[in-house]
């Protein structure tokens, strides 16, 4: 089956620049996670879509960060300005309807890798 | 909320030989408890996982155990090659049908070498 699909890849922007990340899901899930990776860190969940809806932005730092998933399928994840410490991987994962039972595996795309200057 | 310690951060074992890697947890409500490897720049995979009603999960040379008295869990990878290089977290969430949506709390990691 296609995977998690992300991009770019790579980016590198200059602090208090702006910069939109994309992510193409699994298509069929209804739960959609970005996740932020800091080098030699565990992921960190920054927000967590169940189709449209925003279930869990508890640790996205809503002053610089916003995301959007419209009609529940792609999603954006925005940092404007960007600072130096929000350089990392951002890693789009998508799973099955949570709450739906039955297996709750998250996939991962590939990561876009941010390094701000 | 939750908090997910893991230990050790890097581990070396020859080819041929057992690696374990320990979690804790600090949420009792946590019945979910994923295995994810992450390869040098790939995505993270699952591996395996195991819920709170069993106490232990084999899958060919990787194995995980839980305590939920103590609030820990192990990864156990036997005979272990090469290709088992790569960083493992482990992960902790609660019944998403109940609350929290299933969020992952993930561990910091622990880089895996196997040398031949």
């Amino acid at each position: 089956e296609a995977g998690v699909a992300q991009s770019p890849r790579y980016k590198i922007i200059e602090k208090r620049q702006s910069v939109a990340f994309w992510c193409n899901p699994i298509s069929g899930h209804a739960t959609l996670y970005w996740y932020q990776q800091i080098l030699g860190q565990g992921p960190k969940l920054l927000i967590q879509f169940q189709n449209n809806g925003v279930v869990d932005d508890s640790q996205l730092p809503k002053d610089r960060f916003s995301a959007e998933r419209l009609k529940g399928v792609d999603s954006t994840l925005k940092i404007q300005p960007a600072k130096l410490e929000d350089s990392a991987v951002y890693l789009c994962a998508s799973s099955l309807d949570v709450r739906a039972g039955g297996d709750t595996e998250a996939f991962f795309g590939q990561g876009t890798r941010l390094t701000v200057v | 909320g939750e908090n997910v310690e893991q230990h050790p951060s890097t581990l070396s074992v020859q080819e041929g030989d057992s690696a374990v890697i320990k979690c804790t947890y600090s949420d009792s409500a946590s019945n979910y408890f994923p295995w994810y490897k992450q390869e040098l720049g790939k995505r993270p995979q699952l591996i395996i996982d195991i819920r709170s009603n069993v106490g232990e999960k084999k899958d060919q040379r990787i194995a995980v155990t839980l305590n939920k008295t103590a609030k820990h869990f192990s990864l156990h990878i036997t005979e272990t090659q090469p290709e088992d290089s790569a960083v493992y977290f482990c992960a902790a969430s609660r019944d998403p049908a109940t609350d929290s949506w299933g969020k992952l709390q993930f561990g910091a990691g622990t880089q895996v070498v196997v040398t031949p």
